[in-house]
């Protein structure tokens, strides 16, 4: 039962393009949600999140939209840079239980 | 602000052997998670302690796995014995208050 779903294993823009990154979840009490980016060898780090009262979040170049009518919600990345090359996860919690529920991750690739 | 430490980085055991990791949160975190990530998948919840107390262990196989919170503070994560499906990262990870967990670099343990 996979309650967070990211369908693209990988993705490939160019420099200076925009990166979108997809995720859709299944539980409707789900009431935050994060983006964790992921370098080989190294654990996840935090990237940036959202409240379910929410329907965007804005820090630098990157932003989190959240559609909760059709449980989905995107990370995008403008511009990108090849620095952001890593593996994304998106995650989903409820009730404040800090419990975090992951995607399967989706691997980025920014060709300079 | 120092991170999460976990340690061994890294370790290989024959099927049936034991392990251990080990894990130190960010200093005065009182939530501490232990996580399993099978490659090409996300982080999975196994146990989450808040201080030394046990708040969810319900994908924590317990017939072979185990895990302690000494004095709310470090903690240890034993698999006795190993099979080789355990063949993971483990990731340690700890927050304050709200749902952003922090997390260390991971323990990969080969089970061959």
């Amino acid at each position: 039962d996979q309650q967070v779903k990211q369908n693209s294993p990988s993705l490939s823009v160019q420099e200076g393009r925009i990166s979108i990154l997809n995720c859709d979840y299944t539980n409707s009490m789900f009431d935050y949600f994060l983006w964790y980016k992921k370098y080989p060898a190294e654990g996840p780090t935090f990237l940036i999140s959202i409240s379910s009262i929410k329907d965007k979040n804005e820090d630098g170049r990157f932003t989190v939209f959240l559609n909760k009518s059709a449980k989905h919600l995107s990370l995008h990345i403008v511009p990108s840079q090849p620095g952001d090359s890593a593996v994304y996860f998106c995650a989903a919690s409820s009730g404040n239980t800090g419990k975090l529920i992951f995607g399967q991750g989706t691997t980025l690739q920014v060709k300079p | 602000e120092a991170g999460v430490a976990q340690s061994p980085r890294y370790k290989i055991i024959e099927k049936r052997q034991s392990v251990a990791f080990w894990c130190n949160p960010i200093s005065g975190h009182a939530t501490l998670y232990w996580y399993q990530q099978i490659l090409g998948q996300g982080p999975k919840l196994l146990i989450q302690f808040q201080n030394n107390g046990v708040v969810d262990d319900s994908q924590l196989p317990k017939d072979r796995f185990s895990a302690e919170r000494l004095k709310g503070v470090d903690s240890t994560l034993k698999i006795q014995p190993a099979k080789l499906e355990d063949s993971a990262v483990y990731l340690c990870a700890s927050s304050s208050l709200g749902y952003q967990a922090f997390f260390g670099q991971g323990t990969r343990l080969t089970v061959v």
